[in-house]
Formats: C-alpha cells, structure tokens, sequence
C-alpha cells in the first residue's frame, strides 16, 4: 500500500528535550515537505526537499532541522523544543512531476500532535 | 497580504444542501490550483485540481477557477454527513515547483 508513515503519533516532552520525528514514504516520490498546521493558521511549510541531499526552508524553519540521506525518510528535529512548537505535524510526499502523474498531490501522513511544556 | 486567503469559519449546513467554499490569492504567477479534504485526525487528501481558468466537474464536487479575478472556488451538491471535514484550498506556481501555497482551511458540517 502507497503511504507515507510519520513515528510518534502522539509526543508529549519538555522544553528542550531535543526529539526526532520520522517520516517515510514507500513511493520513490522526489520531493517531501514536513508542515505544521495550528488552529486559525492552516497548514504551513516548515522544510521541504527536493531530493536526496536537497533541502530548503519553507515558511517557517526557525526551531526545525531536517536532512534527507536516503529517498524514503525525511526526519524532522526539534533541537530545543519550546512551547510554541506544539502543534500538529505532518509529513508529505509528491513525485517531481515526471511521466503522466499529476505533480502536486502530496500524499500526506497521518500526523504527529506533539505537546511541550 | 497573505498569499492565499481563505476564511476559516466553519459552515453547518443540512444534509442535501449544496456547500459553497471559496479562497482568494495574491500571487498572478500561481496556476495550479487544488482543493483537499481532511478529516479528523487524518491528513489531507487531493480531492480535485485545475489547471489555469475555469471549471472542472467531479461527481458531486464542481471546482472553479478565476484566475482574472484570483478567485477559487468549491461547491459540493446534494452534501451528505459523509462530507463533513475540513477543506483547504492549495496553490502552486509552475510546472516542477512542488511547493504549495495553502489557504486556512474551512470546517464543513453537514447535518443529517
């Protein structure tokens, strides 16, 4: 099954306590993108790669590092998490838009509600 | 002026009715324009896309696009409960650019 998988589902931590959320895709898409999305703020981009070895700020990568290493995973990491990062994560995936496929769907995953106190 | 607005305001409406959702832009050079559909606790899913102007029909879901007047929208006919979730509307700039510009997303409900 096509899918992208994000681990934890649920965090809660403490102010910084440095955390690793994984994402992975099974679907050899190029680009992947990591979002947070808050109440009254929607969905905003955070870091994003266009392939291995390829990455670049979104809309809001203060407090986010991220790498892409290999294709499928791209981690995300709160080196100092604070309170103003909790929120819900989430992971996306899309092809580069080659071949008969429409480019922009991002095949998200199922998010991550992280909680910092 | 951000560059997709779309109101949040959540919309209850009867089973049967026809949802109407809408977003405005700022940026001329978008042209891909697409609707997802979040249910709770899941992430969102490409419901329908358009490319440039015009209309695009799906089913019971009709997308519009005006790109003269930078305006999107989404009407959902004869809505059922099963429709109820939140709905964002997403922009992207050019062919090969995977970056989306999403708007806040509108919470639909719809009452059996």
């Amino acid at each position: 099954e096509a899918q992208v998988t994000q681990n934890p589902r649920y965090l809660i931590t403490v102010t910084g306590k440095k955390l690793t959320v994984t994402c992975s895709q099974n679907m050899n898409h190029e680009y992947m993108s990591w979002y947070r999305q808050d109440p009254g703020l929607g969905l905003r981009q955070i870091y994003y790669s266009m392939n291995v070895e390829v990455t670049d700020k979104g809309d809001v990568p203060e407090g986010y590092k991220v790498s892409r290493k290999e294709k499928r995973n791209f981690p995300l990491i709160l080196e100092s998490p604070s309170p103003n990062q909790t929120s819900l994560y989430f992971c996306a995936s899309s092809s580069s838009g080659t071949g008969l496929s429409y480019p922009y769907e991002q095949y998200f995953g199922p998010g991550t509600r992280l909680t910092v106190t | 002026q951000k560059e997709v607005e779309q109101d949040p305001g959540p919309l209850s409406v009867p089973e049967g009715a026809i949802v109407s959702l809408n977003c405005t832009y700022s940026n001329s050079a978008f042209q891909y324009f697409m609707w997802y559909r979040q249910y709770s606790r899941k992430g969102p899913e490409l419901l329908m896309y358009t490319y440039s102007s015009g209309n695009k029909e799906d089913g019971r879901f009709t997308a519009q696009v005006d790109k003269s007047s930078k305006y999107i929208s989404l009407f959902i006919r004869d809505s059922q409960p099963s429709d109820s979730a939140t709905y964002l509307c997403a922009m992207s700039r050019a062919y090969g650019n995977n970056r989306l510009a999403f708007g806040k997303g509108n919470q639909v409900v719809v009452i059996p």
